[in-house]
């Protein structure tokens, strides 16, 4: 077990379609992160939270809104996303604080996320 | 359950000694192997793997997959201190569609 989970595993939705994903850790990390993984670029930082303040946004587009309301929870907003959105998305977590960035990262399965 | 193994889970090697890191799994219904390096925050990609028996190579990196008994190694030749990262090992399954990761391997290279 990981002791992070992810939910919904799978999405469906529309480019006008607003949707969320979510994200769940057990382990009292303080580091969270989301990662979109495709078959053209596998493992994509996107963003990554520490101790709840958001500490790197990998030039992501706005249509990718994410939030962290305490360190067991990070979510995804999605809105008016592209088919080339589609992809899975992982989120992770680590220990988190000063320590140069290299950290056992914990795994979630990821969302499933196709965009019509 | 699904799961995916490395060993070791850390390891500490002179410069130029050949280092090989290993990656056991029991995943139904798997599709890929991956291996990935990494140094600071985000993981970066080595290698994907789907047939047994066929070494993909990247300079001094290369990685095997056997199917038959489950595993991977990945083989670090003349190891610098550029190499010291944690290497993790991750697993797609089609059922479920999803990929389960190691737990990784820190390696540390002395100059």
């Amino acid at each position: 077990e990981t002791g992070v989970t992810q939910t919904p595993r799978h999405l469906v939705m529309g480019m006008t379609n607003k949707k969320s994903l979510k994200c769940e850790q057990h382990l009292g990390h303080n580091a969270m992160y989301w990662y979109k993984q495709s078959a053209k670029k596998p493992l994509e930082l996107m963003f990554v939270y520490n101790f709840k303040e958001q500490t790197e946004n990998n030039s992501v587009p706005s249509r990718f809104s994410p939030e962290c309301p305490n360190s067991s929870h990070l979510f995804l907003h999605l809105h008016t996303l592209q088919p080339e959105d589609s992809a899975l998305y992982l989120c992770a977590s680590s220990q988190g604080g000063d320590s140069g960035g290299q950290e056992t990262q914990y795994f979630g399965p990821g969302t499933r996320l196709l965009v019509l | 359950e699904d799961k995916v193994v490395q060993s070791p889970l850390s390891l500490v090697v002179h410069e130029g000694d050949t280092v090989t890191l290993n990656c056991s799994y029991e995943v139904t219904n798997f599709r890929s192997l991956l291996w990935y390096k990494q140094e600071k925050k985000a993981p970066t990609f080595l290698f994907m793997l789907t047939s047994s028996g066929i070494e993909k190579k990247s300079g001094r990196l290369s990685s095997i997959l056997d199917k038959k008994e489950l595993f991977s190694i990945l083989n670090i030749t003349a190891t610098q201190t550029g190499d010291s990262a944690i290497y993790l090992c991750a697993v797609e399954a089609d059922r479920d569609d999803k990929i389960i990761f190691g737990k990784g391997t820190r390696l540390h290279i002395l100059p």
